[in-house]
């Protein structure tokens, strides 16, 4: 079974704090994804990328940037935490075509204090 | 911008009692379908999916989704819902432009809860 792991099940940061969220799959999946999960809003796509060093922003890119040096690893780096990034975030990865089907990890719930 | 409207936010049903989530989205071309499953404490999985054929779809644990082009609507159904059931149900859609596909768009989810 694919399986994709995220470092942090909760983490607690301080505002202008940078914070780095670390995603790595098993499966040697080419696409990988960041969304944020809040209640009432569903999904919003972050960042994606189809490659290694490459990057394509989503929905909501701003106050986020990303690294993807290897396949199986992608990060999401917070900058300058804010309160309004208080969230859960979810990594998720797919093979071939890119969204045939996504495999999530367990989500990062994050809070900026 | 391409959106995807789920009409229940919270559904309360009894053990045994059937189900229906409702699906709609704004993209009128090309579009492949999908929900997926939150239980509790768990990671987001694929239900069901639809890319073309039989509009029917049917998924894991007995779940089934029908496609309605003309409605632009992917319900989900279940005839007997069961405690396990209780999860969170997020329809999602991808638009296909011209051969390449963009990125799932999700929407907002529908919290199941059954009563035993």
């Amino acid at each position: 079974d694919v399986k994709v792991t995220q470092s942090s099940r909760y983490l607690v940061k301080r505002t202008g704090e940078k914070v780095f969220l670390e995603c790595v799959q098993d499966m040697d999946h080419e696409n990988m994804f960041w969304y944020r999960q809040d209640p009432g809003l569903g999904l919003r796509l972050i960042y994606f990328s189809y490659d290694v060093k490459m990057k394509e922003k989503g929905d909501i890119p701003e106050g986020y940037s990303v690294s993807r040096e290897k396949k199986e690893r992608f990060s999401l780096i917070l900058e300058s935490a804010s309160t309004n990034q208080t969230s859960m975030y979810l990594c998720a990865s797919s093979l071939g075509r890119p969204n045939e089907k996504l495999f999530f990890g367990s989500g990062t719930q994050l809070s900026v204090l | 911008a391409q959106s995807v409207s789920q009409h229940n936010h919270h559904v309360i049903l009894s053990e045994a009692a059937s189900l229906e989530l409702g699906c709609n989205y704004s993209y009128g071309g090309t579009v492949n379908l999908f929900w997926y499953v939150q239980y509790p404490g768990q990671h987001l999985q694929l239900l069901l999916k639809y890319f073309s054929g039989d509009p029917l779809v049917k998924g894991i644990k007995g779940f089934e989704a029908e496609f309605i082009k003309s409605k632009f609507s992917f319900n989900l159904r279940k005839p007997s819902v069961q405690w396990s059931d209780t999860a969170e149900y997020f329809c999602a859609v991808t638009p296909n432009y011209g051969g390449s596909q963009g990125n799932l768009i999700f929407g907002k989810g529908t919290k199941l809860s059954v009563k035993p």
